[in-house]
């Protein structure tokens, strides 16, 4: 039982680059969500899912997208990467209602 | 919309001493969850401590306690008996009964003086 894993675990794109972190999870977890972490900012939601095909924005959705085509997977893609968006991503996921949300260990992404 | 406020950027304590963590937190519900989340330095993001509103007692794992005072919006994670392990970042973090969004605190840098 894997949990929730991310990849790559660390990135470095130079400004424009797209790329996409990947997410899955092996527990069936109906809701997932990606959060970034700044610096003296804690982690604040960027975009989530509670089912396969049914996403929505988070606190800080811009420059993000996200789609969940699976239960299992829910990728982030980056479409033009900004300085902006250095900063360590992580994937989570919960079963609706049960509380715990688990966490992935988290990719750090540098933009130059 | 709920916030989360983590007032002690950090915290130091003795091996073996008990240290307490303060959150306070905003919200019109009075369903919700809230939780202490710990973040060592590997990154990885572990469950502490959850408390559910509606539960008076106030939760209890091993050496981790929380103080809940509903009336307040406040809850505090109360460390016993410190150890080196329990150095790491700590978020508190808000969730409503309905909704499985988190709200997370600033965070809590602990360190553990040997």
């Amino acid at each position: 039982n894997a949990g929730v894993t991310q990849t790559p675990k660390f990135q470095v794109l130079k400004t424009g680059q797209s790329m996409t972190l990947q997410c899955a999870q092996d527990m069936n977890h109906e809701y997932m969500s990606w959060y970034r972490q700044d610096p003296g900012m804690g982690l604040r939601l960027i975009h989530y899912s509670v089912g396969a095909g049914i996403t929505d924005q988070g606190e800080v959705p811009n420059g993000y997208n996200v789609s969940r085509s699976t239960t299992e997977d829910f990728p982030l893609r980056l479409l033009s990467a900004a300085p902006s968006q250095t900063s360590v991503y992580f994937c989570a996921s919960s079963s609706v209602g049960m509380g715990e949300q688990f966490f992935g260990p988290g990719t750090r992404l540098t933009v130059l | 919309a709920q916030t989360v406020t983590q007032s002690q950027p950090e915290m130091s304590v003795q091996e073996a001493e008990t240290v307490t963590l303060s959150c306070t937190y905003d919200t019109s519900e009075s369903d919700y969850y809230l939780f202490w989340y710990k973040q060592p330095p590997s990154r990885q993001m572990i469950l502490v401590i959850r408390q559910e509103a509606y539960k008076q007692q106030n939760a209890t794992e091993n050496r981790f306690s929380v103080n809940f005072q509903k009336a307040a919006k406040s809850f505090s994670l109360k460390i016993s008996d410190s150890q080196l392990g329990d150095a790491a970042m700590y978020f508190c973090a808000y969730r409503d009964f309905g909704n499985e969004k988190l709200t997370f605190g600033t965070g809590t840098r602990l360190t553990i003086i040997p």
